[in-house]
């Protein structure tokens, strides 16, 4: 595709529930990263991929959070047992190397935990 | 800790004016400074960056100064618009690790 797409672009869950937030990097990408943002709280680190490993998972809130990425492509990142303080628009990005190249952002995702 | 703070969290601006956000920095190892710019419902977009190995760059109206000693970094928006009105974040990088992003900016252009 042209861009970043993250699907679903809204998300509404129960607490306790698990949810996937789904992130299609632009094609030939490598780098590929996952934040969150909260109102008034800019933007939170959560997981950076290079391929489809993970070398900085530092920014992951809890073990309730899990993200992986297959074939150095789509991402997924898991949300288990929802609390209120998850909900967030949580954002992909991704770049042809490394976040000192051009980072390219989908529109996100925004999840409500009711 | 917030290794990156940005002021001020909102700024309104006349058409034509020169809008200033500024950024400060903690960690002296950054080497990768960039400003986002960010409109309802959207994703950050670049908007423009700046290595440590220069004291400014400017790209049209956005211009970056970069003060390395002092830790801080700027954008400047010459002849504001309203069409500037958005969010600007700045972020600063080690070696294309994660982006450390300032709170925000909501910049607003009044006609």
């Amino acid at each position: 595709g042209a861009g970043v797409s993250q699907s679903p672009s809204n998300k509404v869950t129960e607490k306790g529930k698990d949810v996937e937030l789904r992130c299609d990097p632009i094609s030939g990408h490598t780098a590929l990263y996952w934040y969150r943002q909260s109102l008034g709280q800019g933007l939170e680190f959560l997981i950076y991929f290079q391929g489809n490993s993970a070398p900085d998972k530092s920014g992951l809130p809890s073990d309730r959070f899990s993200a992986e990425r297959t074939g150095g492509s789509v991402s997924t990142l898991t949300i288990q047992r929802t609390q209120q303080e998850d909900s967030a628009v949580y954002l992909c990005a991704s770049s042809l190397k490394a976040m000192n190249t051009e980072a390219f952002f989908g529109q996100g995702t925004r999840l409500t935990v009711v | 800790q917030q290794q990156v703070k940005q002021s001020p969290q909102s700024l309104i601006v006349q058409k034509g004016g020169i809008s200033i956000i500024n950024c400060a920095y903690e960690n002296t190892a950054f080497d990768y400074f960039p400003w986002y710019q960010q409109f309802p419902g959207k994703g950050p977009a670049l908007l423009i960056a700046i290595r440590p190995d220069v004291s400014e760059k400017k790209e049209g109206r956005f211009t970056i100064s970069f003060n390395k000693s002092a830790k801080q970094f700027s954008l400047h928006i010459m002849d504001s618009q309203p069409g500037d009105s958005a969010t600007y974040f700045c972020a600063a990088s080690l070696q294309g690790y994660a982006l450390n992003f300032g709170k925000g900016t909501s910049l607003l252009v009044t006609p």
